[in-house]
């Protein structure tokens, strides 16, 4: 029953791979959020969707592409992973500006390392 | 842009005691909320407790409340009779709208709390 779930939750590659992480929500909201915490613990937003319309794409290099393929969903592919690419990624929702507080729930987190 | 403010990366506390932290936030917004979130070694981002800025009155929740300071735009966490599993890293985050129907939040670089028995 978890509400925000995220797979995998560990993830080692080697540079150049390319690998996606998922994402589902199961409370009903129109936004979900990829975020990205590095190795010293900030968190910073990357992008988000509302109803599967890219809202937000904060100076995020071309190599991420999120997918989402319904308001439930939204994924992260990431081409070509560099060692810079390690930290752990959050995936976030919310209900949404008009009907919501901003309070957005986060997934587990998913640990990337690159080698 | 908004920009959060922790200016205390570490703090302690005995348990039982009380202990509160800092945050301070810019902003032009005038429609907005603050936020603190919980970090455990487990790593999931717990919501702690909310504070709207139209509201006066501070957020309370159980043993956590907020000072909220809305002209000097300073919102701190005090943390009653703490626990051990209060252990964690606080972070404050500022929430406002964006553009499409979503919202954006920016963290505070977080507050790491440790809990002494």
């Amino acid at each position: 029953d978890t509400a925000v779930s995220q797979t995998p939750k560990y993830l080692v590659t080697q540079m150049g791979n390319d690998k996606s992480i998922k994402c589902e929500q199961n409370l009903g909201h129109d936004t979900m959020y990829w975020y990205k915490q590095d190795s010293k613990k900030f968190l910073k937003i990357m992008f988000s969707y509302n109803n599967k319309e890219l809202i937000i794409n904060e100076t995020v290099p071309n190599r991420f592409s999120p997918k989402s393929p319904d308001k439930a969903h939204l994924n992260l592919h990431i081409n070509s992973l560099e060692l810079g690419d390690s930290a752990v990624y959050f995936c976030a929702s919310s209900q949404g500006r008009d009907r919501g507080t901003y309070e957005q729930y986060f997934g587990p987190g998913t640990r990337l390392t690159v080698t | 842009a908004q920009t959060v403010t922790q200016s205390q990366p570490e703090m302690s506390v005995q348990e039982a005691e009380t202990v509160t932290l800092s945050c301070t936030y810019d902003t032009s917004e005038s429609n907005y909320y603050l936020f603190w979130y919980k970090q455990p070694p487990s790593r999931q981002m717990i919501l702690v407790i909310r504070q709207e800025a139209y509201k006066q009155q501070n957020a309370t929740e159980n043993r956590f409340s907020v000072n909220f300071q809305k002209a000097a735009k300073s919102f701190s966490l005090k943390i009653s009779d703490s626990q051990l599993g209060d252990t964690a890293m606080y972070f404050c985050a500022f929430g406002a709208p964006v553009k499409g129907g979503s919202e954006k939040l920016v963290f505070g670089k977080g507050t790491k709390l440790t809990v002494n028995p």
